[in-house]
């Protein structure tokens, strides 16, 4: 079952513009997580936030999370064309079954252009 | 440095053939994870396996098998039974079985059919 709902599902923006995504989900949570790919390699861990908590920040990066709408957001401010990749939120909802294992969403694929 | 390492990066199957995807990690964790990712989309989960000698299917078990005698190896066999094999395949693994954790992931095997 699809978990997560990223939208949108690309983006393209100039350097030094802010990006946004969005992150919808089905289920109760307990956390969410949001990472990154790079084409063709493994996903990188970027953020981790918890049902109780509203917003967290990680150096150029802002997620939000509200539970009472199950959606979340990543904010990357002043971006550069390092930042070009696929971004992804994982649930680890439901909570109501033994699976010990995070849902994916299907991504946002960002590009930044210098 | 500690890691998840991936082998084959690039693997070709044949007709009625069954292949293994190797997983090591050297992070010593627990749980250890496969995905399936086909192209422009989200992850999909194979199997997992929180501890050694124990495994449970995930979403898309079918034409998969899998099997965990040792913490650090977690190796996935495409079986014959799998009609549509073709897709990047990723090794994932957590400190505990538990779903609060980051994620950290190998840098994938490409399968493509001959």
């Amino acid at each position: 079952s699809q978990q997560g709902e990223e939208d949108p599902q690309a983006l393209s923006i100039q350097e030094g513009e802010n990006a946004t995504m969005n992150c919808s989900y089905k289920t109760s949570i307990n956390n969410l997580q949001w990472y990154r790919q790079n084409s063709g390699r493994g996903l990188v861990h970027l953020i981790l936030i918890r049902s109780n908590e509203r917003e967290k920040h990680s150096g150029r990066l802002r997620v939000t999370l509200d539970t009472s709408k199950k959606s979340s957001s990543l904010l990357i401010t002043a971006s550069r064309a390092a930042d070009t990749a696929s971004y992804f939120c994982a649930t680890d909802g439901p909570m109501d079954t033994g699976r010990r294992a995070l849902t994916f969403g299907s991504g946002t694929r960002l590009q930044v252009q210098p | 440095d500690g890691g998840i390492t991936q082998s084959p990066k690039y693997l070709f199957r044949k007709e009625g053939q069954n292949v293994t995807l190797s997983c090591e990690q050297n992070l010593n964790h627990d749980a250890m994870y496969w995905y399936r990712q086909d192209p422009g989309q989200g992850l999909r989960l194979i199997y997992y396996s929180q501890i050694v000698n124990d495994f449970q299917k995930g979403d898309i078990a079918e034409g998969y098998s899998v099997s965990r005698e040792k913490k650090e190896s977690f190796p996935l066999t495409v079986t014959s039974a799998q009609k549509n094999p073709t897709a990047f395949y990723l090794c994932a693994s957590t400190r505990g079985a538990v779903r609060n954790q980051p994620q950290h992931f190998g840098d994938g095997t490409r399968l493509s059919i001959l």
